[in-house]
C-alpha cells in the first residue's frame, strides 16, 4: 500500500518562501506530483518529480529525494491568491496516483 | 477545447436512489479515474479505467459501478445511494499511466439524505 504525509495548515506571510513537506512509503514509485486546490475548485497540476532534485516552474519548485522517500513544494514570493490546498500525490506506476490528505496554506498580510 | 465536463455539478439524492455521474473528455486520453474528496481525507480513488473495455477497483470501490465504452466517456454510477456517499466526486484524465499530471474535470457536489 501508499502513504503520505504532509502537514495539515501553514501559514505565510505576503512576499515570503514557505516550502511543504511530504514524505511517503509506497510499495512502487515512478514520481512525485503536486497539486493545487482553491476552495470550491477542482485540484489542478503544479509539478512532477520523477527524478531526484529540484524543478522550478516560475514561482514554484518542487524537490524530489527518491533515497530519502520525501519531497517538498517551495513556493516563492507568495501572493494572496496562493491562499489554497496542496496536495502531493504518489505515482506507484501500476494504479492511479495516491494522494495525500493536503496541506491548507493561509497567506496573510 | 473543453478537457473534462462532469455533470451534474450539484445534486441532492435520497438515500436508496440510484443515478449516474457523467464524465466526458475530449483529450483522446486513455486513462480516466474517479475520486471522491472529502473533508481532512484528500482524494481517494474509486474506480479507474486504462482504456477502453477495461477498468479496476481503487481504494473505496464499495458501492459504485463504472463502465468505460468509449474512449471519451468514464460514467459512474451510485447503486443504491447511501448518506456515507455524500462527497464531492472529480474525474481525472491523462494520456496514459506514465505521467503524473492528471486534468480533472469542475467536481460533482452530491450530497445523499
Amino acid at each position: 500500500g501508499q502513504s503520505l504525509e504532509q502537514p495539515s495548515e501553514v501559514t505565510a506571510v505576503e512576499g515570503a518562501i514557505v516550502q511543504i513537506n511530504c514524505t511517503y512509503q509506497t510499495s512502487g514509485f515512478y514520481g512525485l506530483s503536486w497539486y493545487q486546490q482553491h476552495d470550491g475548485g477542482a485540484p489542478t497540476f503544479l509539478s512532477y518529480n520523477a527524478l531526484d532534485g529540484l524543478e522550478e516552474t516560475g514561482r514554484f519548485s518542487s524537490f524530489l529525494s527518491r533515497s530519502d522517500s520525501y519531497g517538498y513544494l517551495l513556493l516563492q514570493e507568495l501572493q494572496m491568491k496562493d491562499s489554497a490546498s496542496y496536495f502531493c500525490a504518489v505515482h506507484p506506476g501500476n494504479t492511479p496516483l495516491v494522494f495525500g490528505k493536503g496541506t491548507r496554506l493561509s497567506v496573510i498580510a | 477545447n473543453a478537457g473534462v465536463t462532469q455533470t451534474p455539478k450539484f445534486q441532492v439524492l435520497k438515500t436508496g436512489q440510484s443515478m449516474t455521474l457523467q464524465c466526458a473528455q475530449d483529450m483522446n486520453h486513455e486513462y480516466m479515474s474517479w475520486y471522491r474528496q472529502d473533508p481532512g481525507m484528500g482524494l481517494r480513488l474509486i474506480h479507474y479505467s486504462v482504456g477502453a473495455g477495461i477498468t479496476d477497483q481503487g481504494e473505496v470501490p464499495n458501492g459504485y459501478n463504472v463502465s468505460r465504452s468509449t474512449t471519451e466517456d468514464f460514467p459512474l454510477r451510485l447503486l443504491s445511494a447511501a448518506p456515507s456517499q455524500t462527497s464531492v466526486y472529480f474525474c481525472a484524465s491523462s494520456p496514459d499511466s506514465a505521467t503524473g499530471e492528471l486534468f480533472f474535470g469542475e467536481g460533482s457536489r452530491l450530497t445523499v439524505l
